[in-house]
């Protein structure tokens, strides 16, 4: 595996599910990140992980929780979503989240219908 | 404010035709970086190419160029002889000079190059 993959692909839960995206990044970098996709709006920024410290929640509902073990990995657990939270949930990674020069690898994300 | 504007959105063209993506930024930072992803129908974000603020050179990468102008506060993308393969979506991203490394995108140009 090169880059960064994410598992599952595509996801359909229920409101009263709890289910976990996960992302794994062979690239040997730093820094992760979650970023959420919906129509006509722009990459929403939700989590930031530096050496598996988390660095940035950016207002995240708490619906959302974020686990990063170690460097290559992170996952995102979900429990009692909405429906507004369908959408493509990217994950991403960069050498270190510390510096803004740093270009951000992402992975193929996670196509998310909550029904 | 958006950070990141990207106006057209959505752009079709004709095989072997040039098409120009814009890019307008807002920043107070003076230093900063500009980004430009192509996101295909697969979904990952694939990185094309970053500028820092204090090099204002343009730049050619085979069929892609860049043009960055701090006077307009612009970082346009022009495709030469577009092919089908171009179609995707573009994204413009900002991350700014303040150490951490949080990309701003705007809301992408779906390209569309018809045979």
């Amino acid at each position: 595996e090169t880059g960064v993959t994410q598992t599952p692909r595509h996801l359909v839960m229920g409101m009263t599910n709890k289910k976990s995206l996960k992302c794994e990044q062979h690239l040997g970098h730093n820094a992760m990140y979650w970023y959420k996709q919906s129509a006509k709006k722009p990459l929403e920024l939700m989590f930031v992980y530096n050496f598996k410290e988390q660095t940035e929640n950016n207002s995240v509902p708490s619906r959302f929780s974020p686990e990063c073990p170690n460097s290559s990995h992170l996952f995102l657990h979900l429990h009692t979503l909405q429906p507004e939270d369908s959408a493509l949930y990217l994950c991403a990674s960069s050498r270190g989240a510390q510096s803004s020069y740093n270009e951000q690898f992402f992975g193929p994300g996670t196509r998310l219908t909550v029904l | 404010a958006q950070k990141v504007t990207q106006a057209q959105t959505e752009i079709s063209v004709v095989e072997k035709e040039d098409v120009t993506l814009d890019c307008v930024y807002e920043t107070r930072d003076t230093t900063y970086y500009l980004f430009w992803y192509k996101q295909p129908p697969s979904g990952e974000l694939v990185f094309l190419i970053r500028r820092n603020s204090f090099d204002e050179q343009n730049e050619i990468s085979g069929r892609y160029s860049w043009n960055f102008q701090k006077s307009t506060s612009s970082f346009n993308f022009t495709i030469t002889a577009s092919q089908v393969v171009d179609s995707a979506v573009y994204f413009c991203a900002l991350s700014e000079g303040g150490g951490a490394n949080n990309l701003f995108f705007g809301t992408g140009t779906r390209l569309t190059v018809i045979p």
